[in-house]
């Protein structure tokens, strides 16, 4: 079992819709979590992080974070063309270094 | 506002030659990454640094090494490159602590022939 998985996608939703992506882990001990969004031939860029049970909104992002369940999700509402990207999910386990998953396509069609 | 600077952005080197792969940062951040990038296999670590003068190995360190210059230079050498060596290469820093992002550079597209 990959330590970080998501799925490869691509994820398709209309606009305005609601994109969800989820991400689950194999290590109890994982501190912190972390999603990147990351446009074609370009570096990844944070989009938040979450730490605690529950929900964080910034926006129109929302991160879920469960951790009994070891899974973490991102909602993107009104979704745009411009949100179309790959999305990464990363963790940290046991000290500060992130352990990435292979990210999620998302396709944002008008 | 230069953030991480990774010098080449693209590099095509034949099979056995060498290259140095050069990344900086200007926000005194003490801990410094070396990412591989390869198609369906997502962000995979090489070495990381946790401060000036230490250096560790990540998940994939064969065929690397690197030198953590001072604080702000993290560099990436490849001996003798192979084909399988070809990827995208993003260095990254970030501050210490379980809640830091890592901050990319704009990662060099490595081709070995």
């Amino acid at each position: 079992q990959k330590e970080v998985e998501q799925n490869s996608g691509p994820l398709s939703v209309p606009e305005g819709a609601i994109a969800s992506l989820n991400c689950t882990y194999s290590d109890r001990g994982s501190q912190s979590f972390f999603w990147y969004r990351q446009y074609s031939g370009k570096s990844p860029e944070l989009i938040m992080f979450i730490y605690s049970n529950g929900d964080k909104e910034d926006g129109r992002f929302t991160a879920q974070l469960n951790k009994a369940s070891q899974y973490v999700s991102l909602l993107i509402r009104d979704s745009q063309p411009s949100d179309s990207a790959t999305y990464l999910c990363a963790v940290n386990k046991r000290s500060y270094i992130p352990t990435f998953g292979r990210g999620t396509s998302l396709i944002v069609h008008p | 506002n230069a953030g991480v600077t990774q010098t080449p952005k693209f590099q095509v080197l034949k099979t056995g030659q060498s290259m140095t792969l050069q990344c900086a940062q200007d926000m005194n951040h003490n801990s410094m990454y070396w990412y591989r990038q390869d198609p369906g296999m997502g962000l995979r670590l090489i070495y990381y640094s946790a401060s000036e003068g230490t250096t560790d190995k990540g998940e994939v360190p064969n065929g690397y090494n690197v030198s953590r210059l001072n604080k702000r230079e993290f560099s990436l050498r490849l001996e003798s490159a192979a084909p399988s060596q070809t990827s995208v290469y993003f260095c990254a820093s970030s501050e210490e602590g379980f809640n830091s992002p890592l901050h990319f550079g704009n990662g060099t597209r490595l081709t070995v022939t």
